[in-house]
């Protein structure tokens, strides 16, 4: 079954924060967060491989708690480039190499 | 490096037709997948590789078959496209492990059967 991510869309004006959750129901080794902007291929942000660890990349941070199954990305500060769908990706165990994607979050950030 | 290719860019088929999408990488990388993604949706795995000659099914396998018979290409076979195919096709390679598991995406095959 597919992560439920939320909120299914968010606008922001610049300057401001967001969250965005991805929950799934099975267990989960580790979760990927991409970016894709309309019309162009997803682009990596980062991976989180271990229960409460948080990531940083520039502005954009992520947490992972594998006994709720669930990671979060934190946007701060938003720049109009963070406008895009941020999806993210779940692997179950170490052992199996299928992905499952999210729902999708549809960010739009406003000057 | 060229990263991962993807040809063609766009096609059209007829319900009944065969094709091959192709997908290559160049950065030797174990892993490579193929999703579609429907308007609107998000990714759905197809079918994927952790090395040459090794490929297993993801979510959506029915309608589609892959080789891998090196570790740079990937091609996905559609055998009798239908309607229901009509989608945006991503070919996507990681290193498969030890942390260095960025999925890096190639440019898409917009696909279109009538």
């Amino acid at each position: 079954q597919q992560p439920v991510q939320s909120p299914q869309a968010v606008i922001l004006r610049e300057g401001e924060d967001a969250v965005i959750n991805c929950s799934s129901s099975k267990a989960l080794y580790s979760v990927h967060w991409y970016r894709q902007k309309h019309g162009e291929a997803p682009v990596f942000l980062m991976i989180l491989l271990k229960g409460g660890e948080q990531k940083g990349h520039e502005k954009i941070s992520a947490s992972f708690n594998e006994k709720k199954q669930q990671s979060s990305l934190y946007l701060t500060a938003s720049q109009l480039s963070y406008s895009g769908t941020y999806f993210c990706g779940t692997r179950g165990h170490p052992g199996t190499y299928k992905y499952i994607f999210g729902t999708g979050t549809r960010l739009k950030v406003l000057a | 490096n060229a990263g991962v290719t993807q040809t063609p860019k766009f096609q059209v088929l007829k319900t009944g037709q065969s094709m091959t999408l192709q997908c290559a990488q160049d950065m030797n990388h174990e892993y490579m997948s193929w999703y579609r993604q429907d308007p609107g949706m998000g990714l759905r795995l197809i079918h994927y590789s952790v090395g040459a000659g090794i490929t297993d099914q993801g979510e959506v396998p029915n309608g589609y078959n892959v080789s891998r018979s090196t570790t740079e290409d990937f091609p996905l076979r559609l055998l009798s496209a239908a309607p229901s195919q009509t989608s945006v096709y991503f070919c996507a390679s990681s290193y498969s492990g030890g942390g260095q598991e960025t999925q890096y995406f190639g440019p898409g095959t917009r696909l279109l059967v009538l």
